[in-house]
């Protein structure tokens, strides 16, 4: 079974564009999340993502901003980017959701912002 | 206020010798902890999920206990290898009906040294 595969894997933008990150998750899992690690922050939740629906929404400002398709893939989108932003952003799927079921994580995807 | 946190933040160790990481939680609702292992600049990895009337759980030389009445855990490894080398997570599960959330630790930086 694949795991969960996110694209790209590195991306450079500067200050004031916009990101799309794409998350594929394993097969069957309808749960995806987001996450934004930064050094020393340690995992940041962004939102949970459950049958097209977000379910769990963290404390991040509204530039952040998700989907999910009903073939469960996701995609993350992020405007007006500052340099701060700069980050891992990790993805995660599990089959019903985030506390219940054992998460599986993609490899992530770096972003640098200049 | 629901935290976890972990202790030492970092360790150095021989390769070949044996390891315990501490992880104290303040979670309420109870639901799970996991244990998390992460590579520099990779998505965590699952090493072990126990829920409350579990307190050992073994994940090959991975050992993760939970004590539900002092609300601590602890992650032992034995024999440590060179690959050991990661950041260790411990992850509390939250899960009270509709608010269903994982509250993450920072972590412990492990190095195992030849």
């Amino acid at each position: 079974k694949a795991g969960v595969t996110q694209t790209p894997r590195y991306l450079i933008k500067t200050r004031g564009q916009q990101v799309t990150l794409s998350c594929s998750p394993i097969s069957g899992h309808r749960s995806v999340s987001w996450y934004q690690q930064t050094p020393g922050q340690g995992l940041q939740f962004l939102f949970e993502y459950f049958s097209e629906t977000q379910r769990n929404k963290g404390n991040f400002p509204g530039r952040f901003s998700g989907r999910q398709f009903s073939n469960s893939r996701s995609e993350m989108n992020v405007s007006t980017l500052e340099l701060g932003d700069s980050a891992l952003y990790l993805c995660a799927s599990s089959l019903w959701g985030l506390a219940d079921n054992e998460q599986f994580f993609g490899p992530g995807t770096r972003l640098t912002v200049l | 206020k629901n935290q976890v946190e972990q202790s030492p933040q970092s360790l150095i160790i021989l390769e070949g010798k044996n390891c315990t990481l501490q992880c104290n939680y303040t979670v309420s609702p109870f639901s799970n902890l996991r244990w998390y292992k992460q590579d520099t600049g990779r998505g965590p990895v699952s090493l072990t999920i126990m829920t409350f009337s579990e307190n050992t759980k073994s994940n090959g030389r991975y050992t993760a206990t939970l004590d539900a009445d002092t609300k601590q855990s602890s992650l032992h490894i034995t024999a440590s290898q060179l690959s050991d080398s990661a950041s260790y997570i411990c992850v509390v599960g939250s899960n009270a009906g509709n608010n269903r959330k994982l509250i993450w630790g920072l972590g412990t930086s492990l190095a195992v040294n030849p």
